[in-house]
């Protein structure tokens, strides 16, 4: 069974960067059969995709347009976690943010981290 | 980007009766090289994420009860419990997994009469 464990801070300036990590048991974040995702939630924007990773013989990167100038999704197969890095934030980006995630064959969300609020307040 | 659009936002349905919520996509998520709907549905129930109900329009994973069931094709779908027991009361979502930027529709709430 994989298990997706979430830390991060959970007040964040605006003008800063939101750092979140997902460790993961289970499964290796370097394996072929699953692919790893950031999703937030907030009542505004409701379930939004923000972007993932996957490794299939080498490391390929998908973002949301919308995000996609300041989020960077990095792996560290050292440690077997999945970063999420959101420069420049606003109170826009008040969130609860998951990691989850899919297996090869469909994009949908088996596995999900715990959820981490993060507030963006000065 | 493609569109979710679930109705109705909240739904009040007695114990034991049929609850149907729907799901309709901006344009269709029918691949027609293999003939399946990439649309899912989630269950979510409060302080918790979201919970993988269906997929491929109307495959159940694994573990889910049968009172779930998903149907639909093209751009219009329906999720149905069959009947509502206490444990559904949740929020419902639909999500496409036909293309890039993966995207949800707004929630249907589920409670009982």
């Amino acid at each position: 069974q994989v298990q997706l464990q979430q830390s991060g801070p959970g007040l964040v300036k605006p003008s800063q960067t939101l750092s979140l990590t997902c460790v993961v048991s289970g499964d290796s974040v370097s394996s072929n059969s699953g692919t790893w995702n950031w999703i937030r939630q907030s009542p505004s924007r409701g379930l939004e995709w923000l972007g993932r990773t996957y490794y299939r013989s080498k490391w390929s990167f998908d973002y949301a347009v919308s995000v996609k100038s300041r989020l960077t999704i990095r792996p560290d197969t050292s440690k077997n976690q999945i970063s999420l890095q959101l420069n420049s934030v606003t109170p826009e980006d008040t969130a609860v943010y998951y990691c989850a995630r899919n297996p090869a064959q469909v994009s949908t969300m088996i596995d999900w981290g715990q959820g981490t609020l993060v507030t963006v307040s000065s | 980007d493609v569109v979710m659009t679930q109705s109705p936002d909240s739904l009040a349905v007695s114990l034991g009766e049929r609850a149907t919520i729907n799901c309709k996509s901006s344009q269709s998520v029918l691949y027609s090289s293999d003939n399946k709907n990439y649309l899912a549905w989630y269950q979510q129930k409060p302080r918790q994420p979201p919970k993988l109900l269906i997929y491929w329009a109307s495959t159940r994973e694994s573990g889910v009860p049968d009172r779930f069931s998903g149907s639909g094709s093209g751009t219009d779908f329906n999720l149905t419990i069959s009947s509502l027991q206490a444990e559904d009361v949740a929020v419902y979502y639909c999500q496409q997994h036909y293309s890039l930027p993966l995207t949800f529709g707004g929630g249907t709430k589920v409670e009982i009469k």
